[in-house]
């Protein structure tokens, strides 16, 4: 597609089940990113994926958060065992590291909401 | 390591009033600047960039100067309106190697008629 596609786009979900979400890059880009954004909050960082390289996972909040990108595209952030805390909209962003300069592309952003 | 500092919000503005959002960073290579914008129930786009010392990044009406001397790349706009109300966010790419785009906390702005 022509640019970042997360899904779904709102999520509700009952605390302690697993949510899974979902971000589809634009197609060549080299680096993914994952923050959240609680209610009128900043940007947190949660996790970064560049390449082949290992991921960096300095941001995510607990072990209950984790995430993965298969094949260099598409990436599934996990949350298990959900708490209220966890509601925020999480935002996925992808670009071309490969090149000077280059700025991010952001998607709508999934906003979950634990109940 | 790399970091954004940008100016706390909210900022409240009447409509045709001038705008200065500051924002300073700390780099250790030659980063690119960005200034990111959030309007209301959307996702982040970017608004301008600056890519080296000096540079210029402009859209809208905004404008922001790349000053390598003073580590600084502030937003600026001569005379805001209602539609401008949003959240804004200054941002680095370290240009250096595998290590990722940083962001700055943001900045709301609110501008009434």
């Amino acid at each position: 597609g022509a640019g970042v596609s997360q899904s779904p786009s709102n999520k509700v979900t009952e605390k302690g089940k697993d949510v899974e979400l979902r971000c589809d890059p634009i197609s060549g880009h080299t680096a993914l990113y994952w923050y959240r954004q609680s209610l009128g909050q900043g940007l947190e960082f949660l996790i970064y994926f560049q390449g082949n390289s290992a991921p960096d996972k300095s941001g995510l909040p607990s072990d209950r958060f984790s995430a993965e990108r298969t094949g260099g595209s598409v990436s599934t952030l996990t949350i298990q065992r959900t708490q209220q805390e966890d509601s925020a909209v999480y935002l996925c962003a992808s670009s071309y590291l490969g090149a000077q300069n280059t700025e991010a592309f952001f998607g709508q952003g999934t906003r979950l909401t634990v109940v | 390591g790399d970091s954004v500092t940008q100016m706390e919000g909210p900022v409240t503005l009447s409509e045709e009033a001038f705008l200065t959002i500051n924002c300073t960073y700390t780099a250790t290579g030659y980063p690119s600047l960005f200034w990111y914008v959030q309007y209301p129930g959307e996702g982040l786009q970017l608004l301008l960039k600056a890519t080296k010392a000096d540079d210029k990044g402009s859209n809208k009406g905004f404008e922001a100067t790349y000053r390598k001397e003073t580590t600084s790349f502030h937003l600026e706009k001569g005379s805001v309106q209602v539609s401008d109300s949003a959240v804004y966010f200054c941002a680095l790419n370290p240009n250096s190697g595998n290590t990722p785009l940083v962001f700055g906390k943001g900045t709301r702005l609110s501008v009434i008629a």
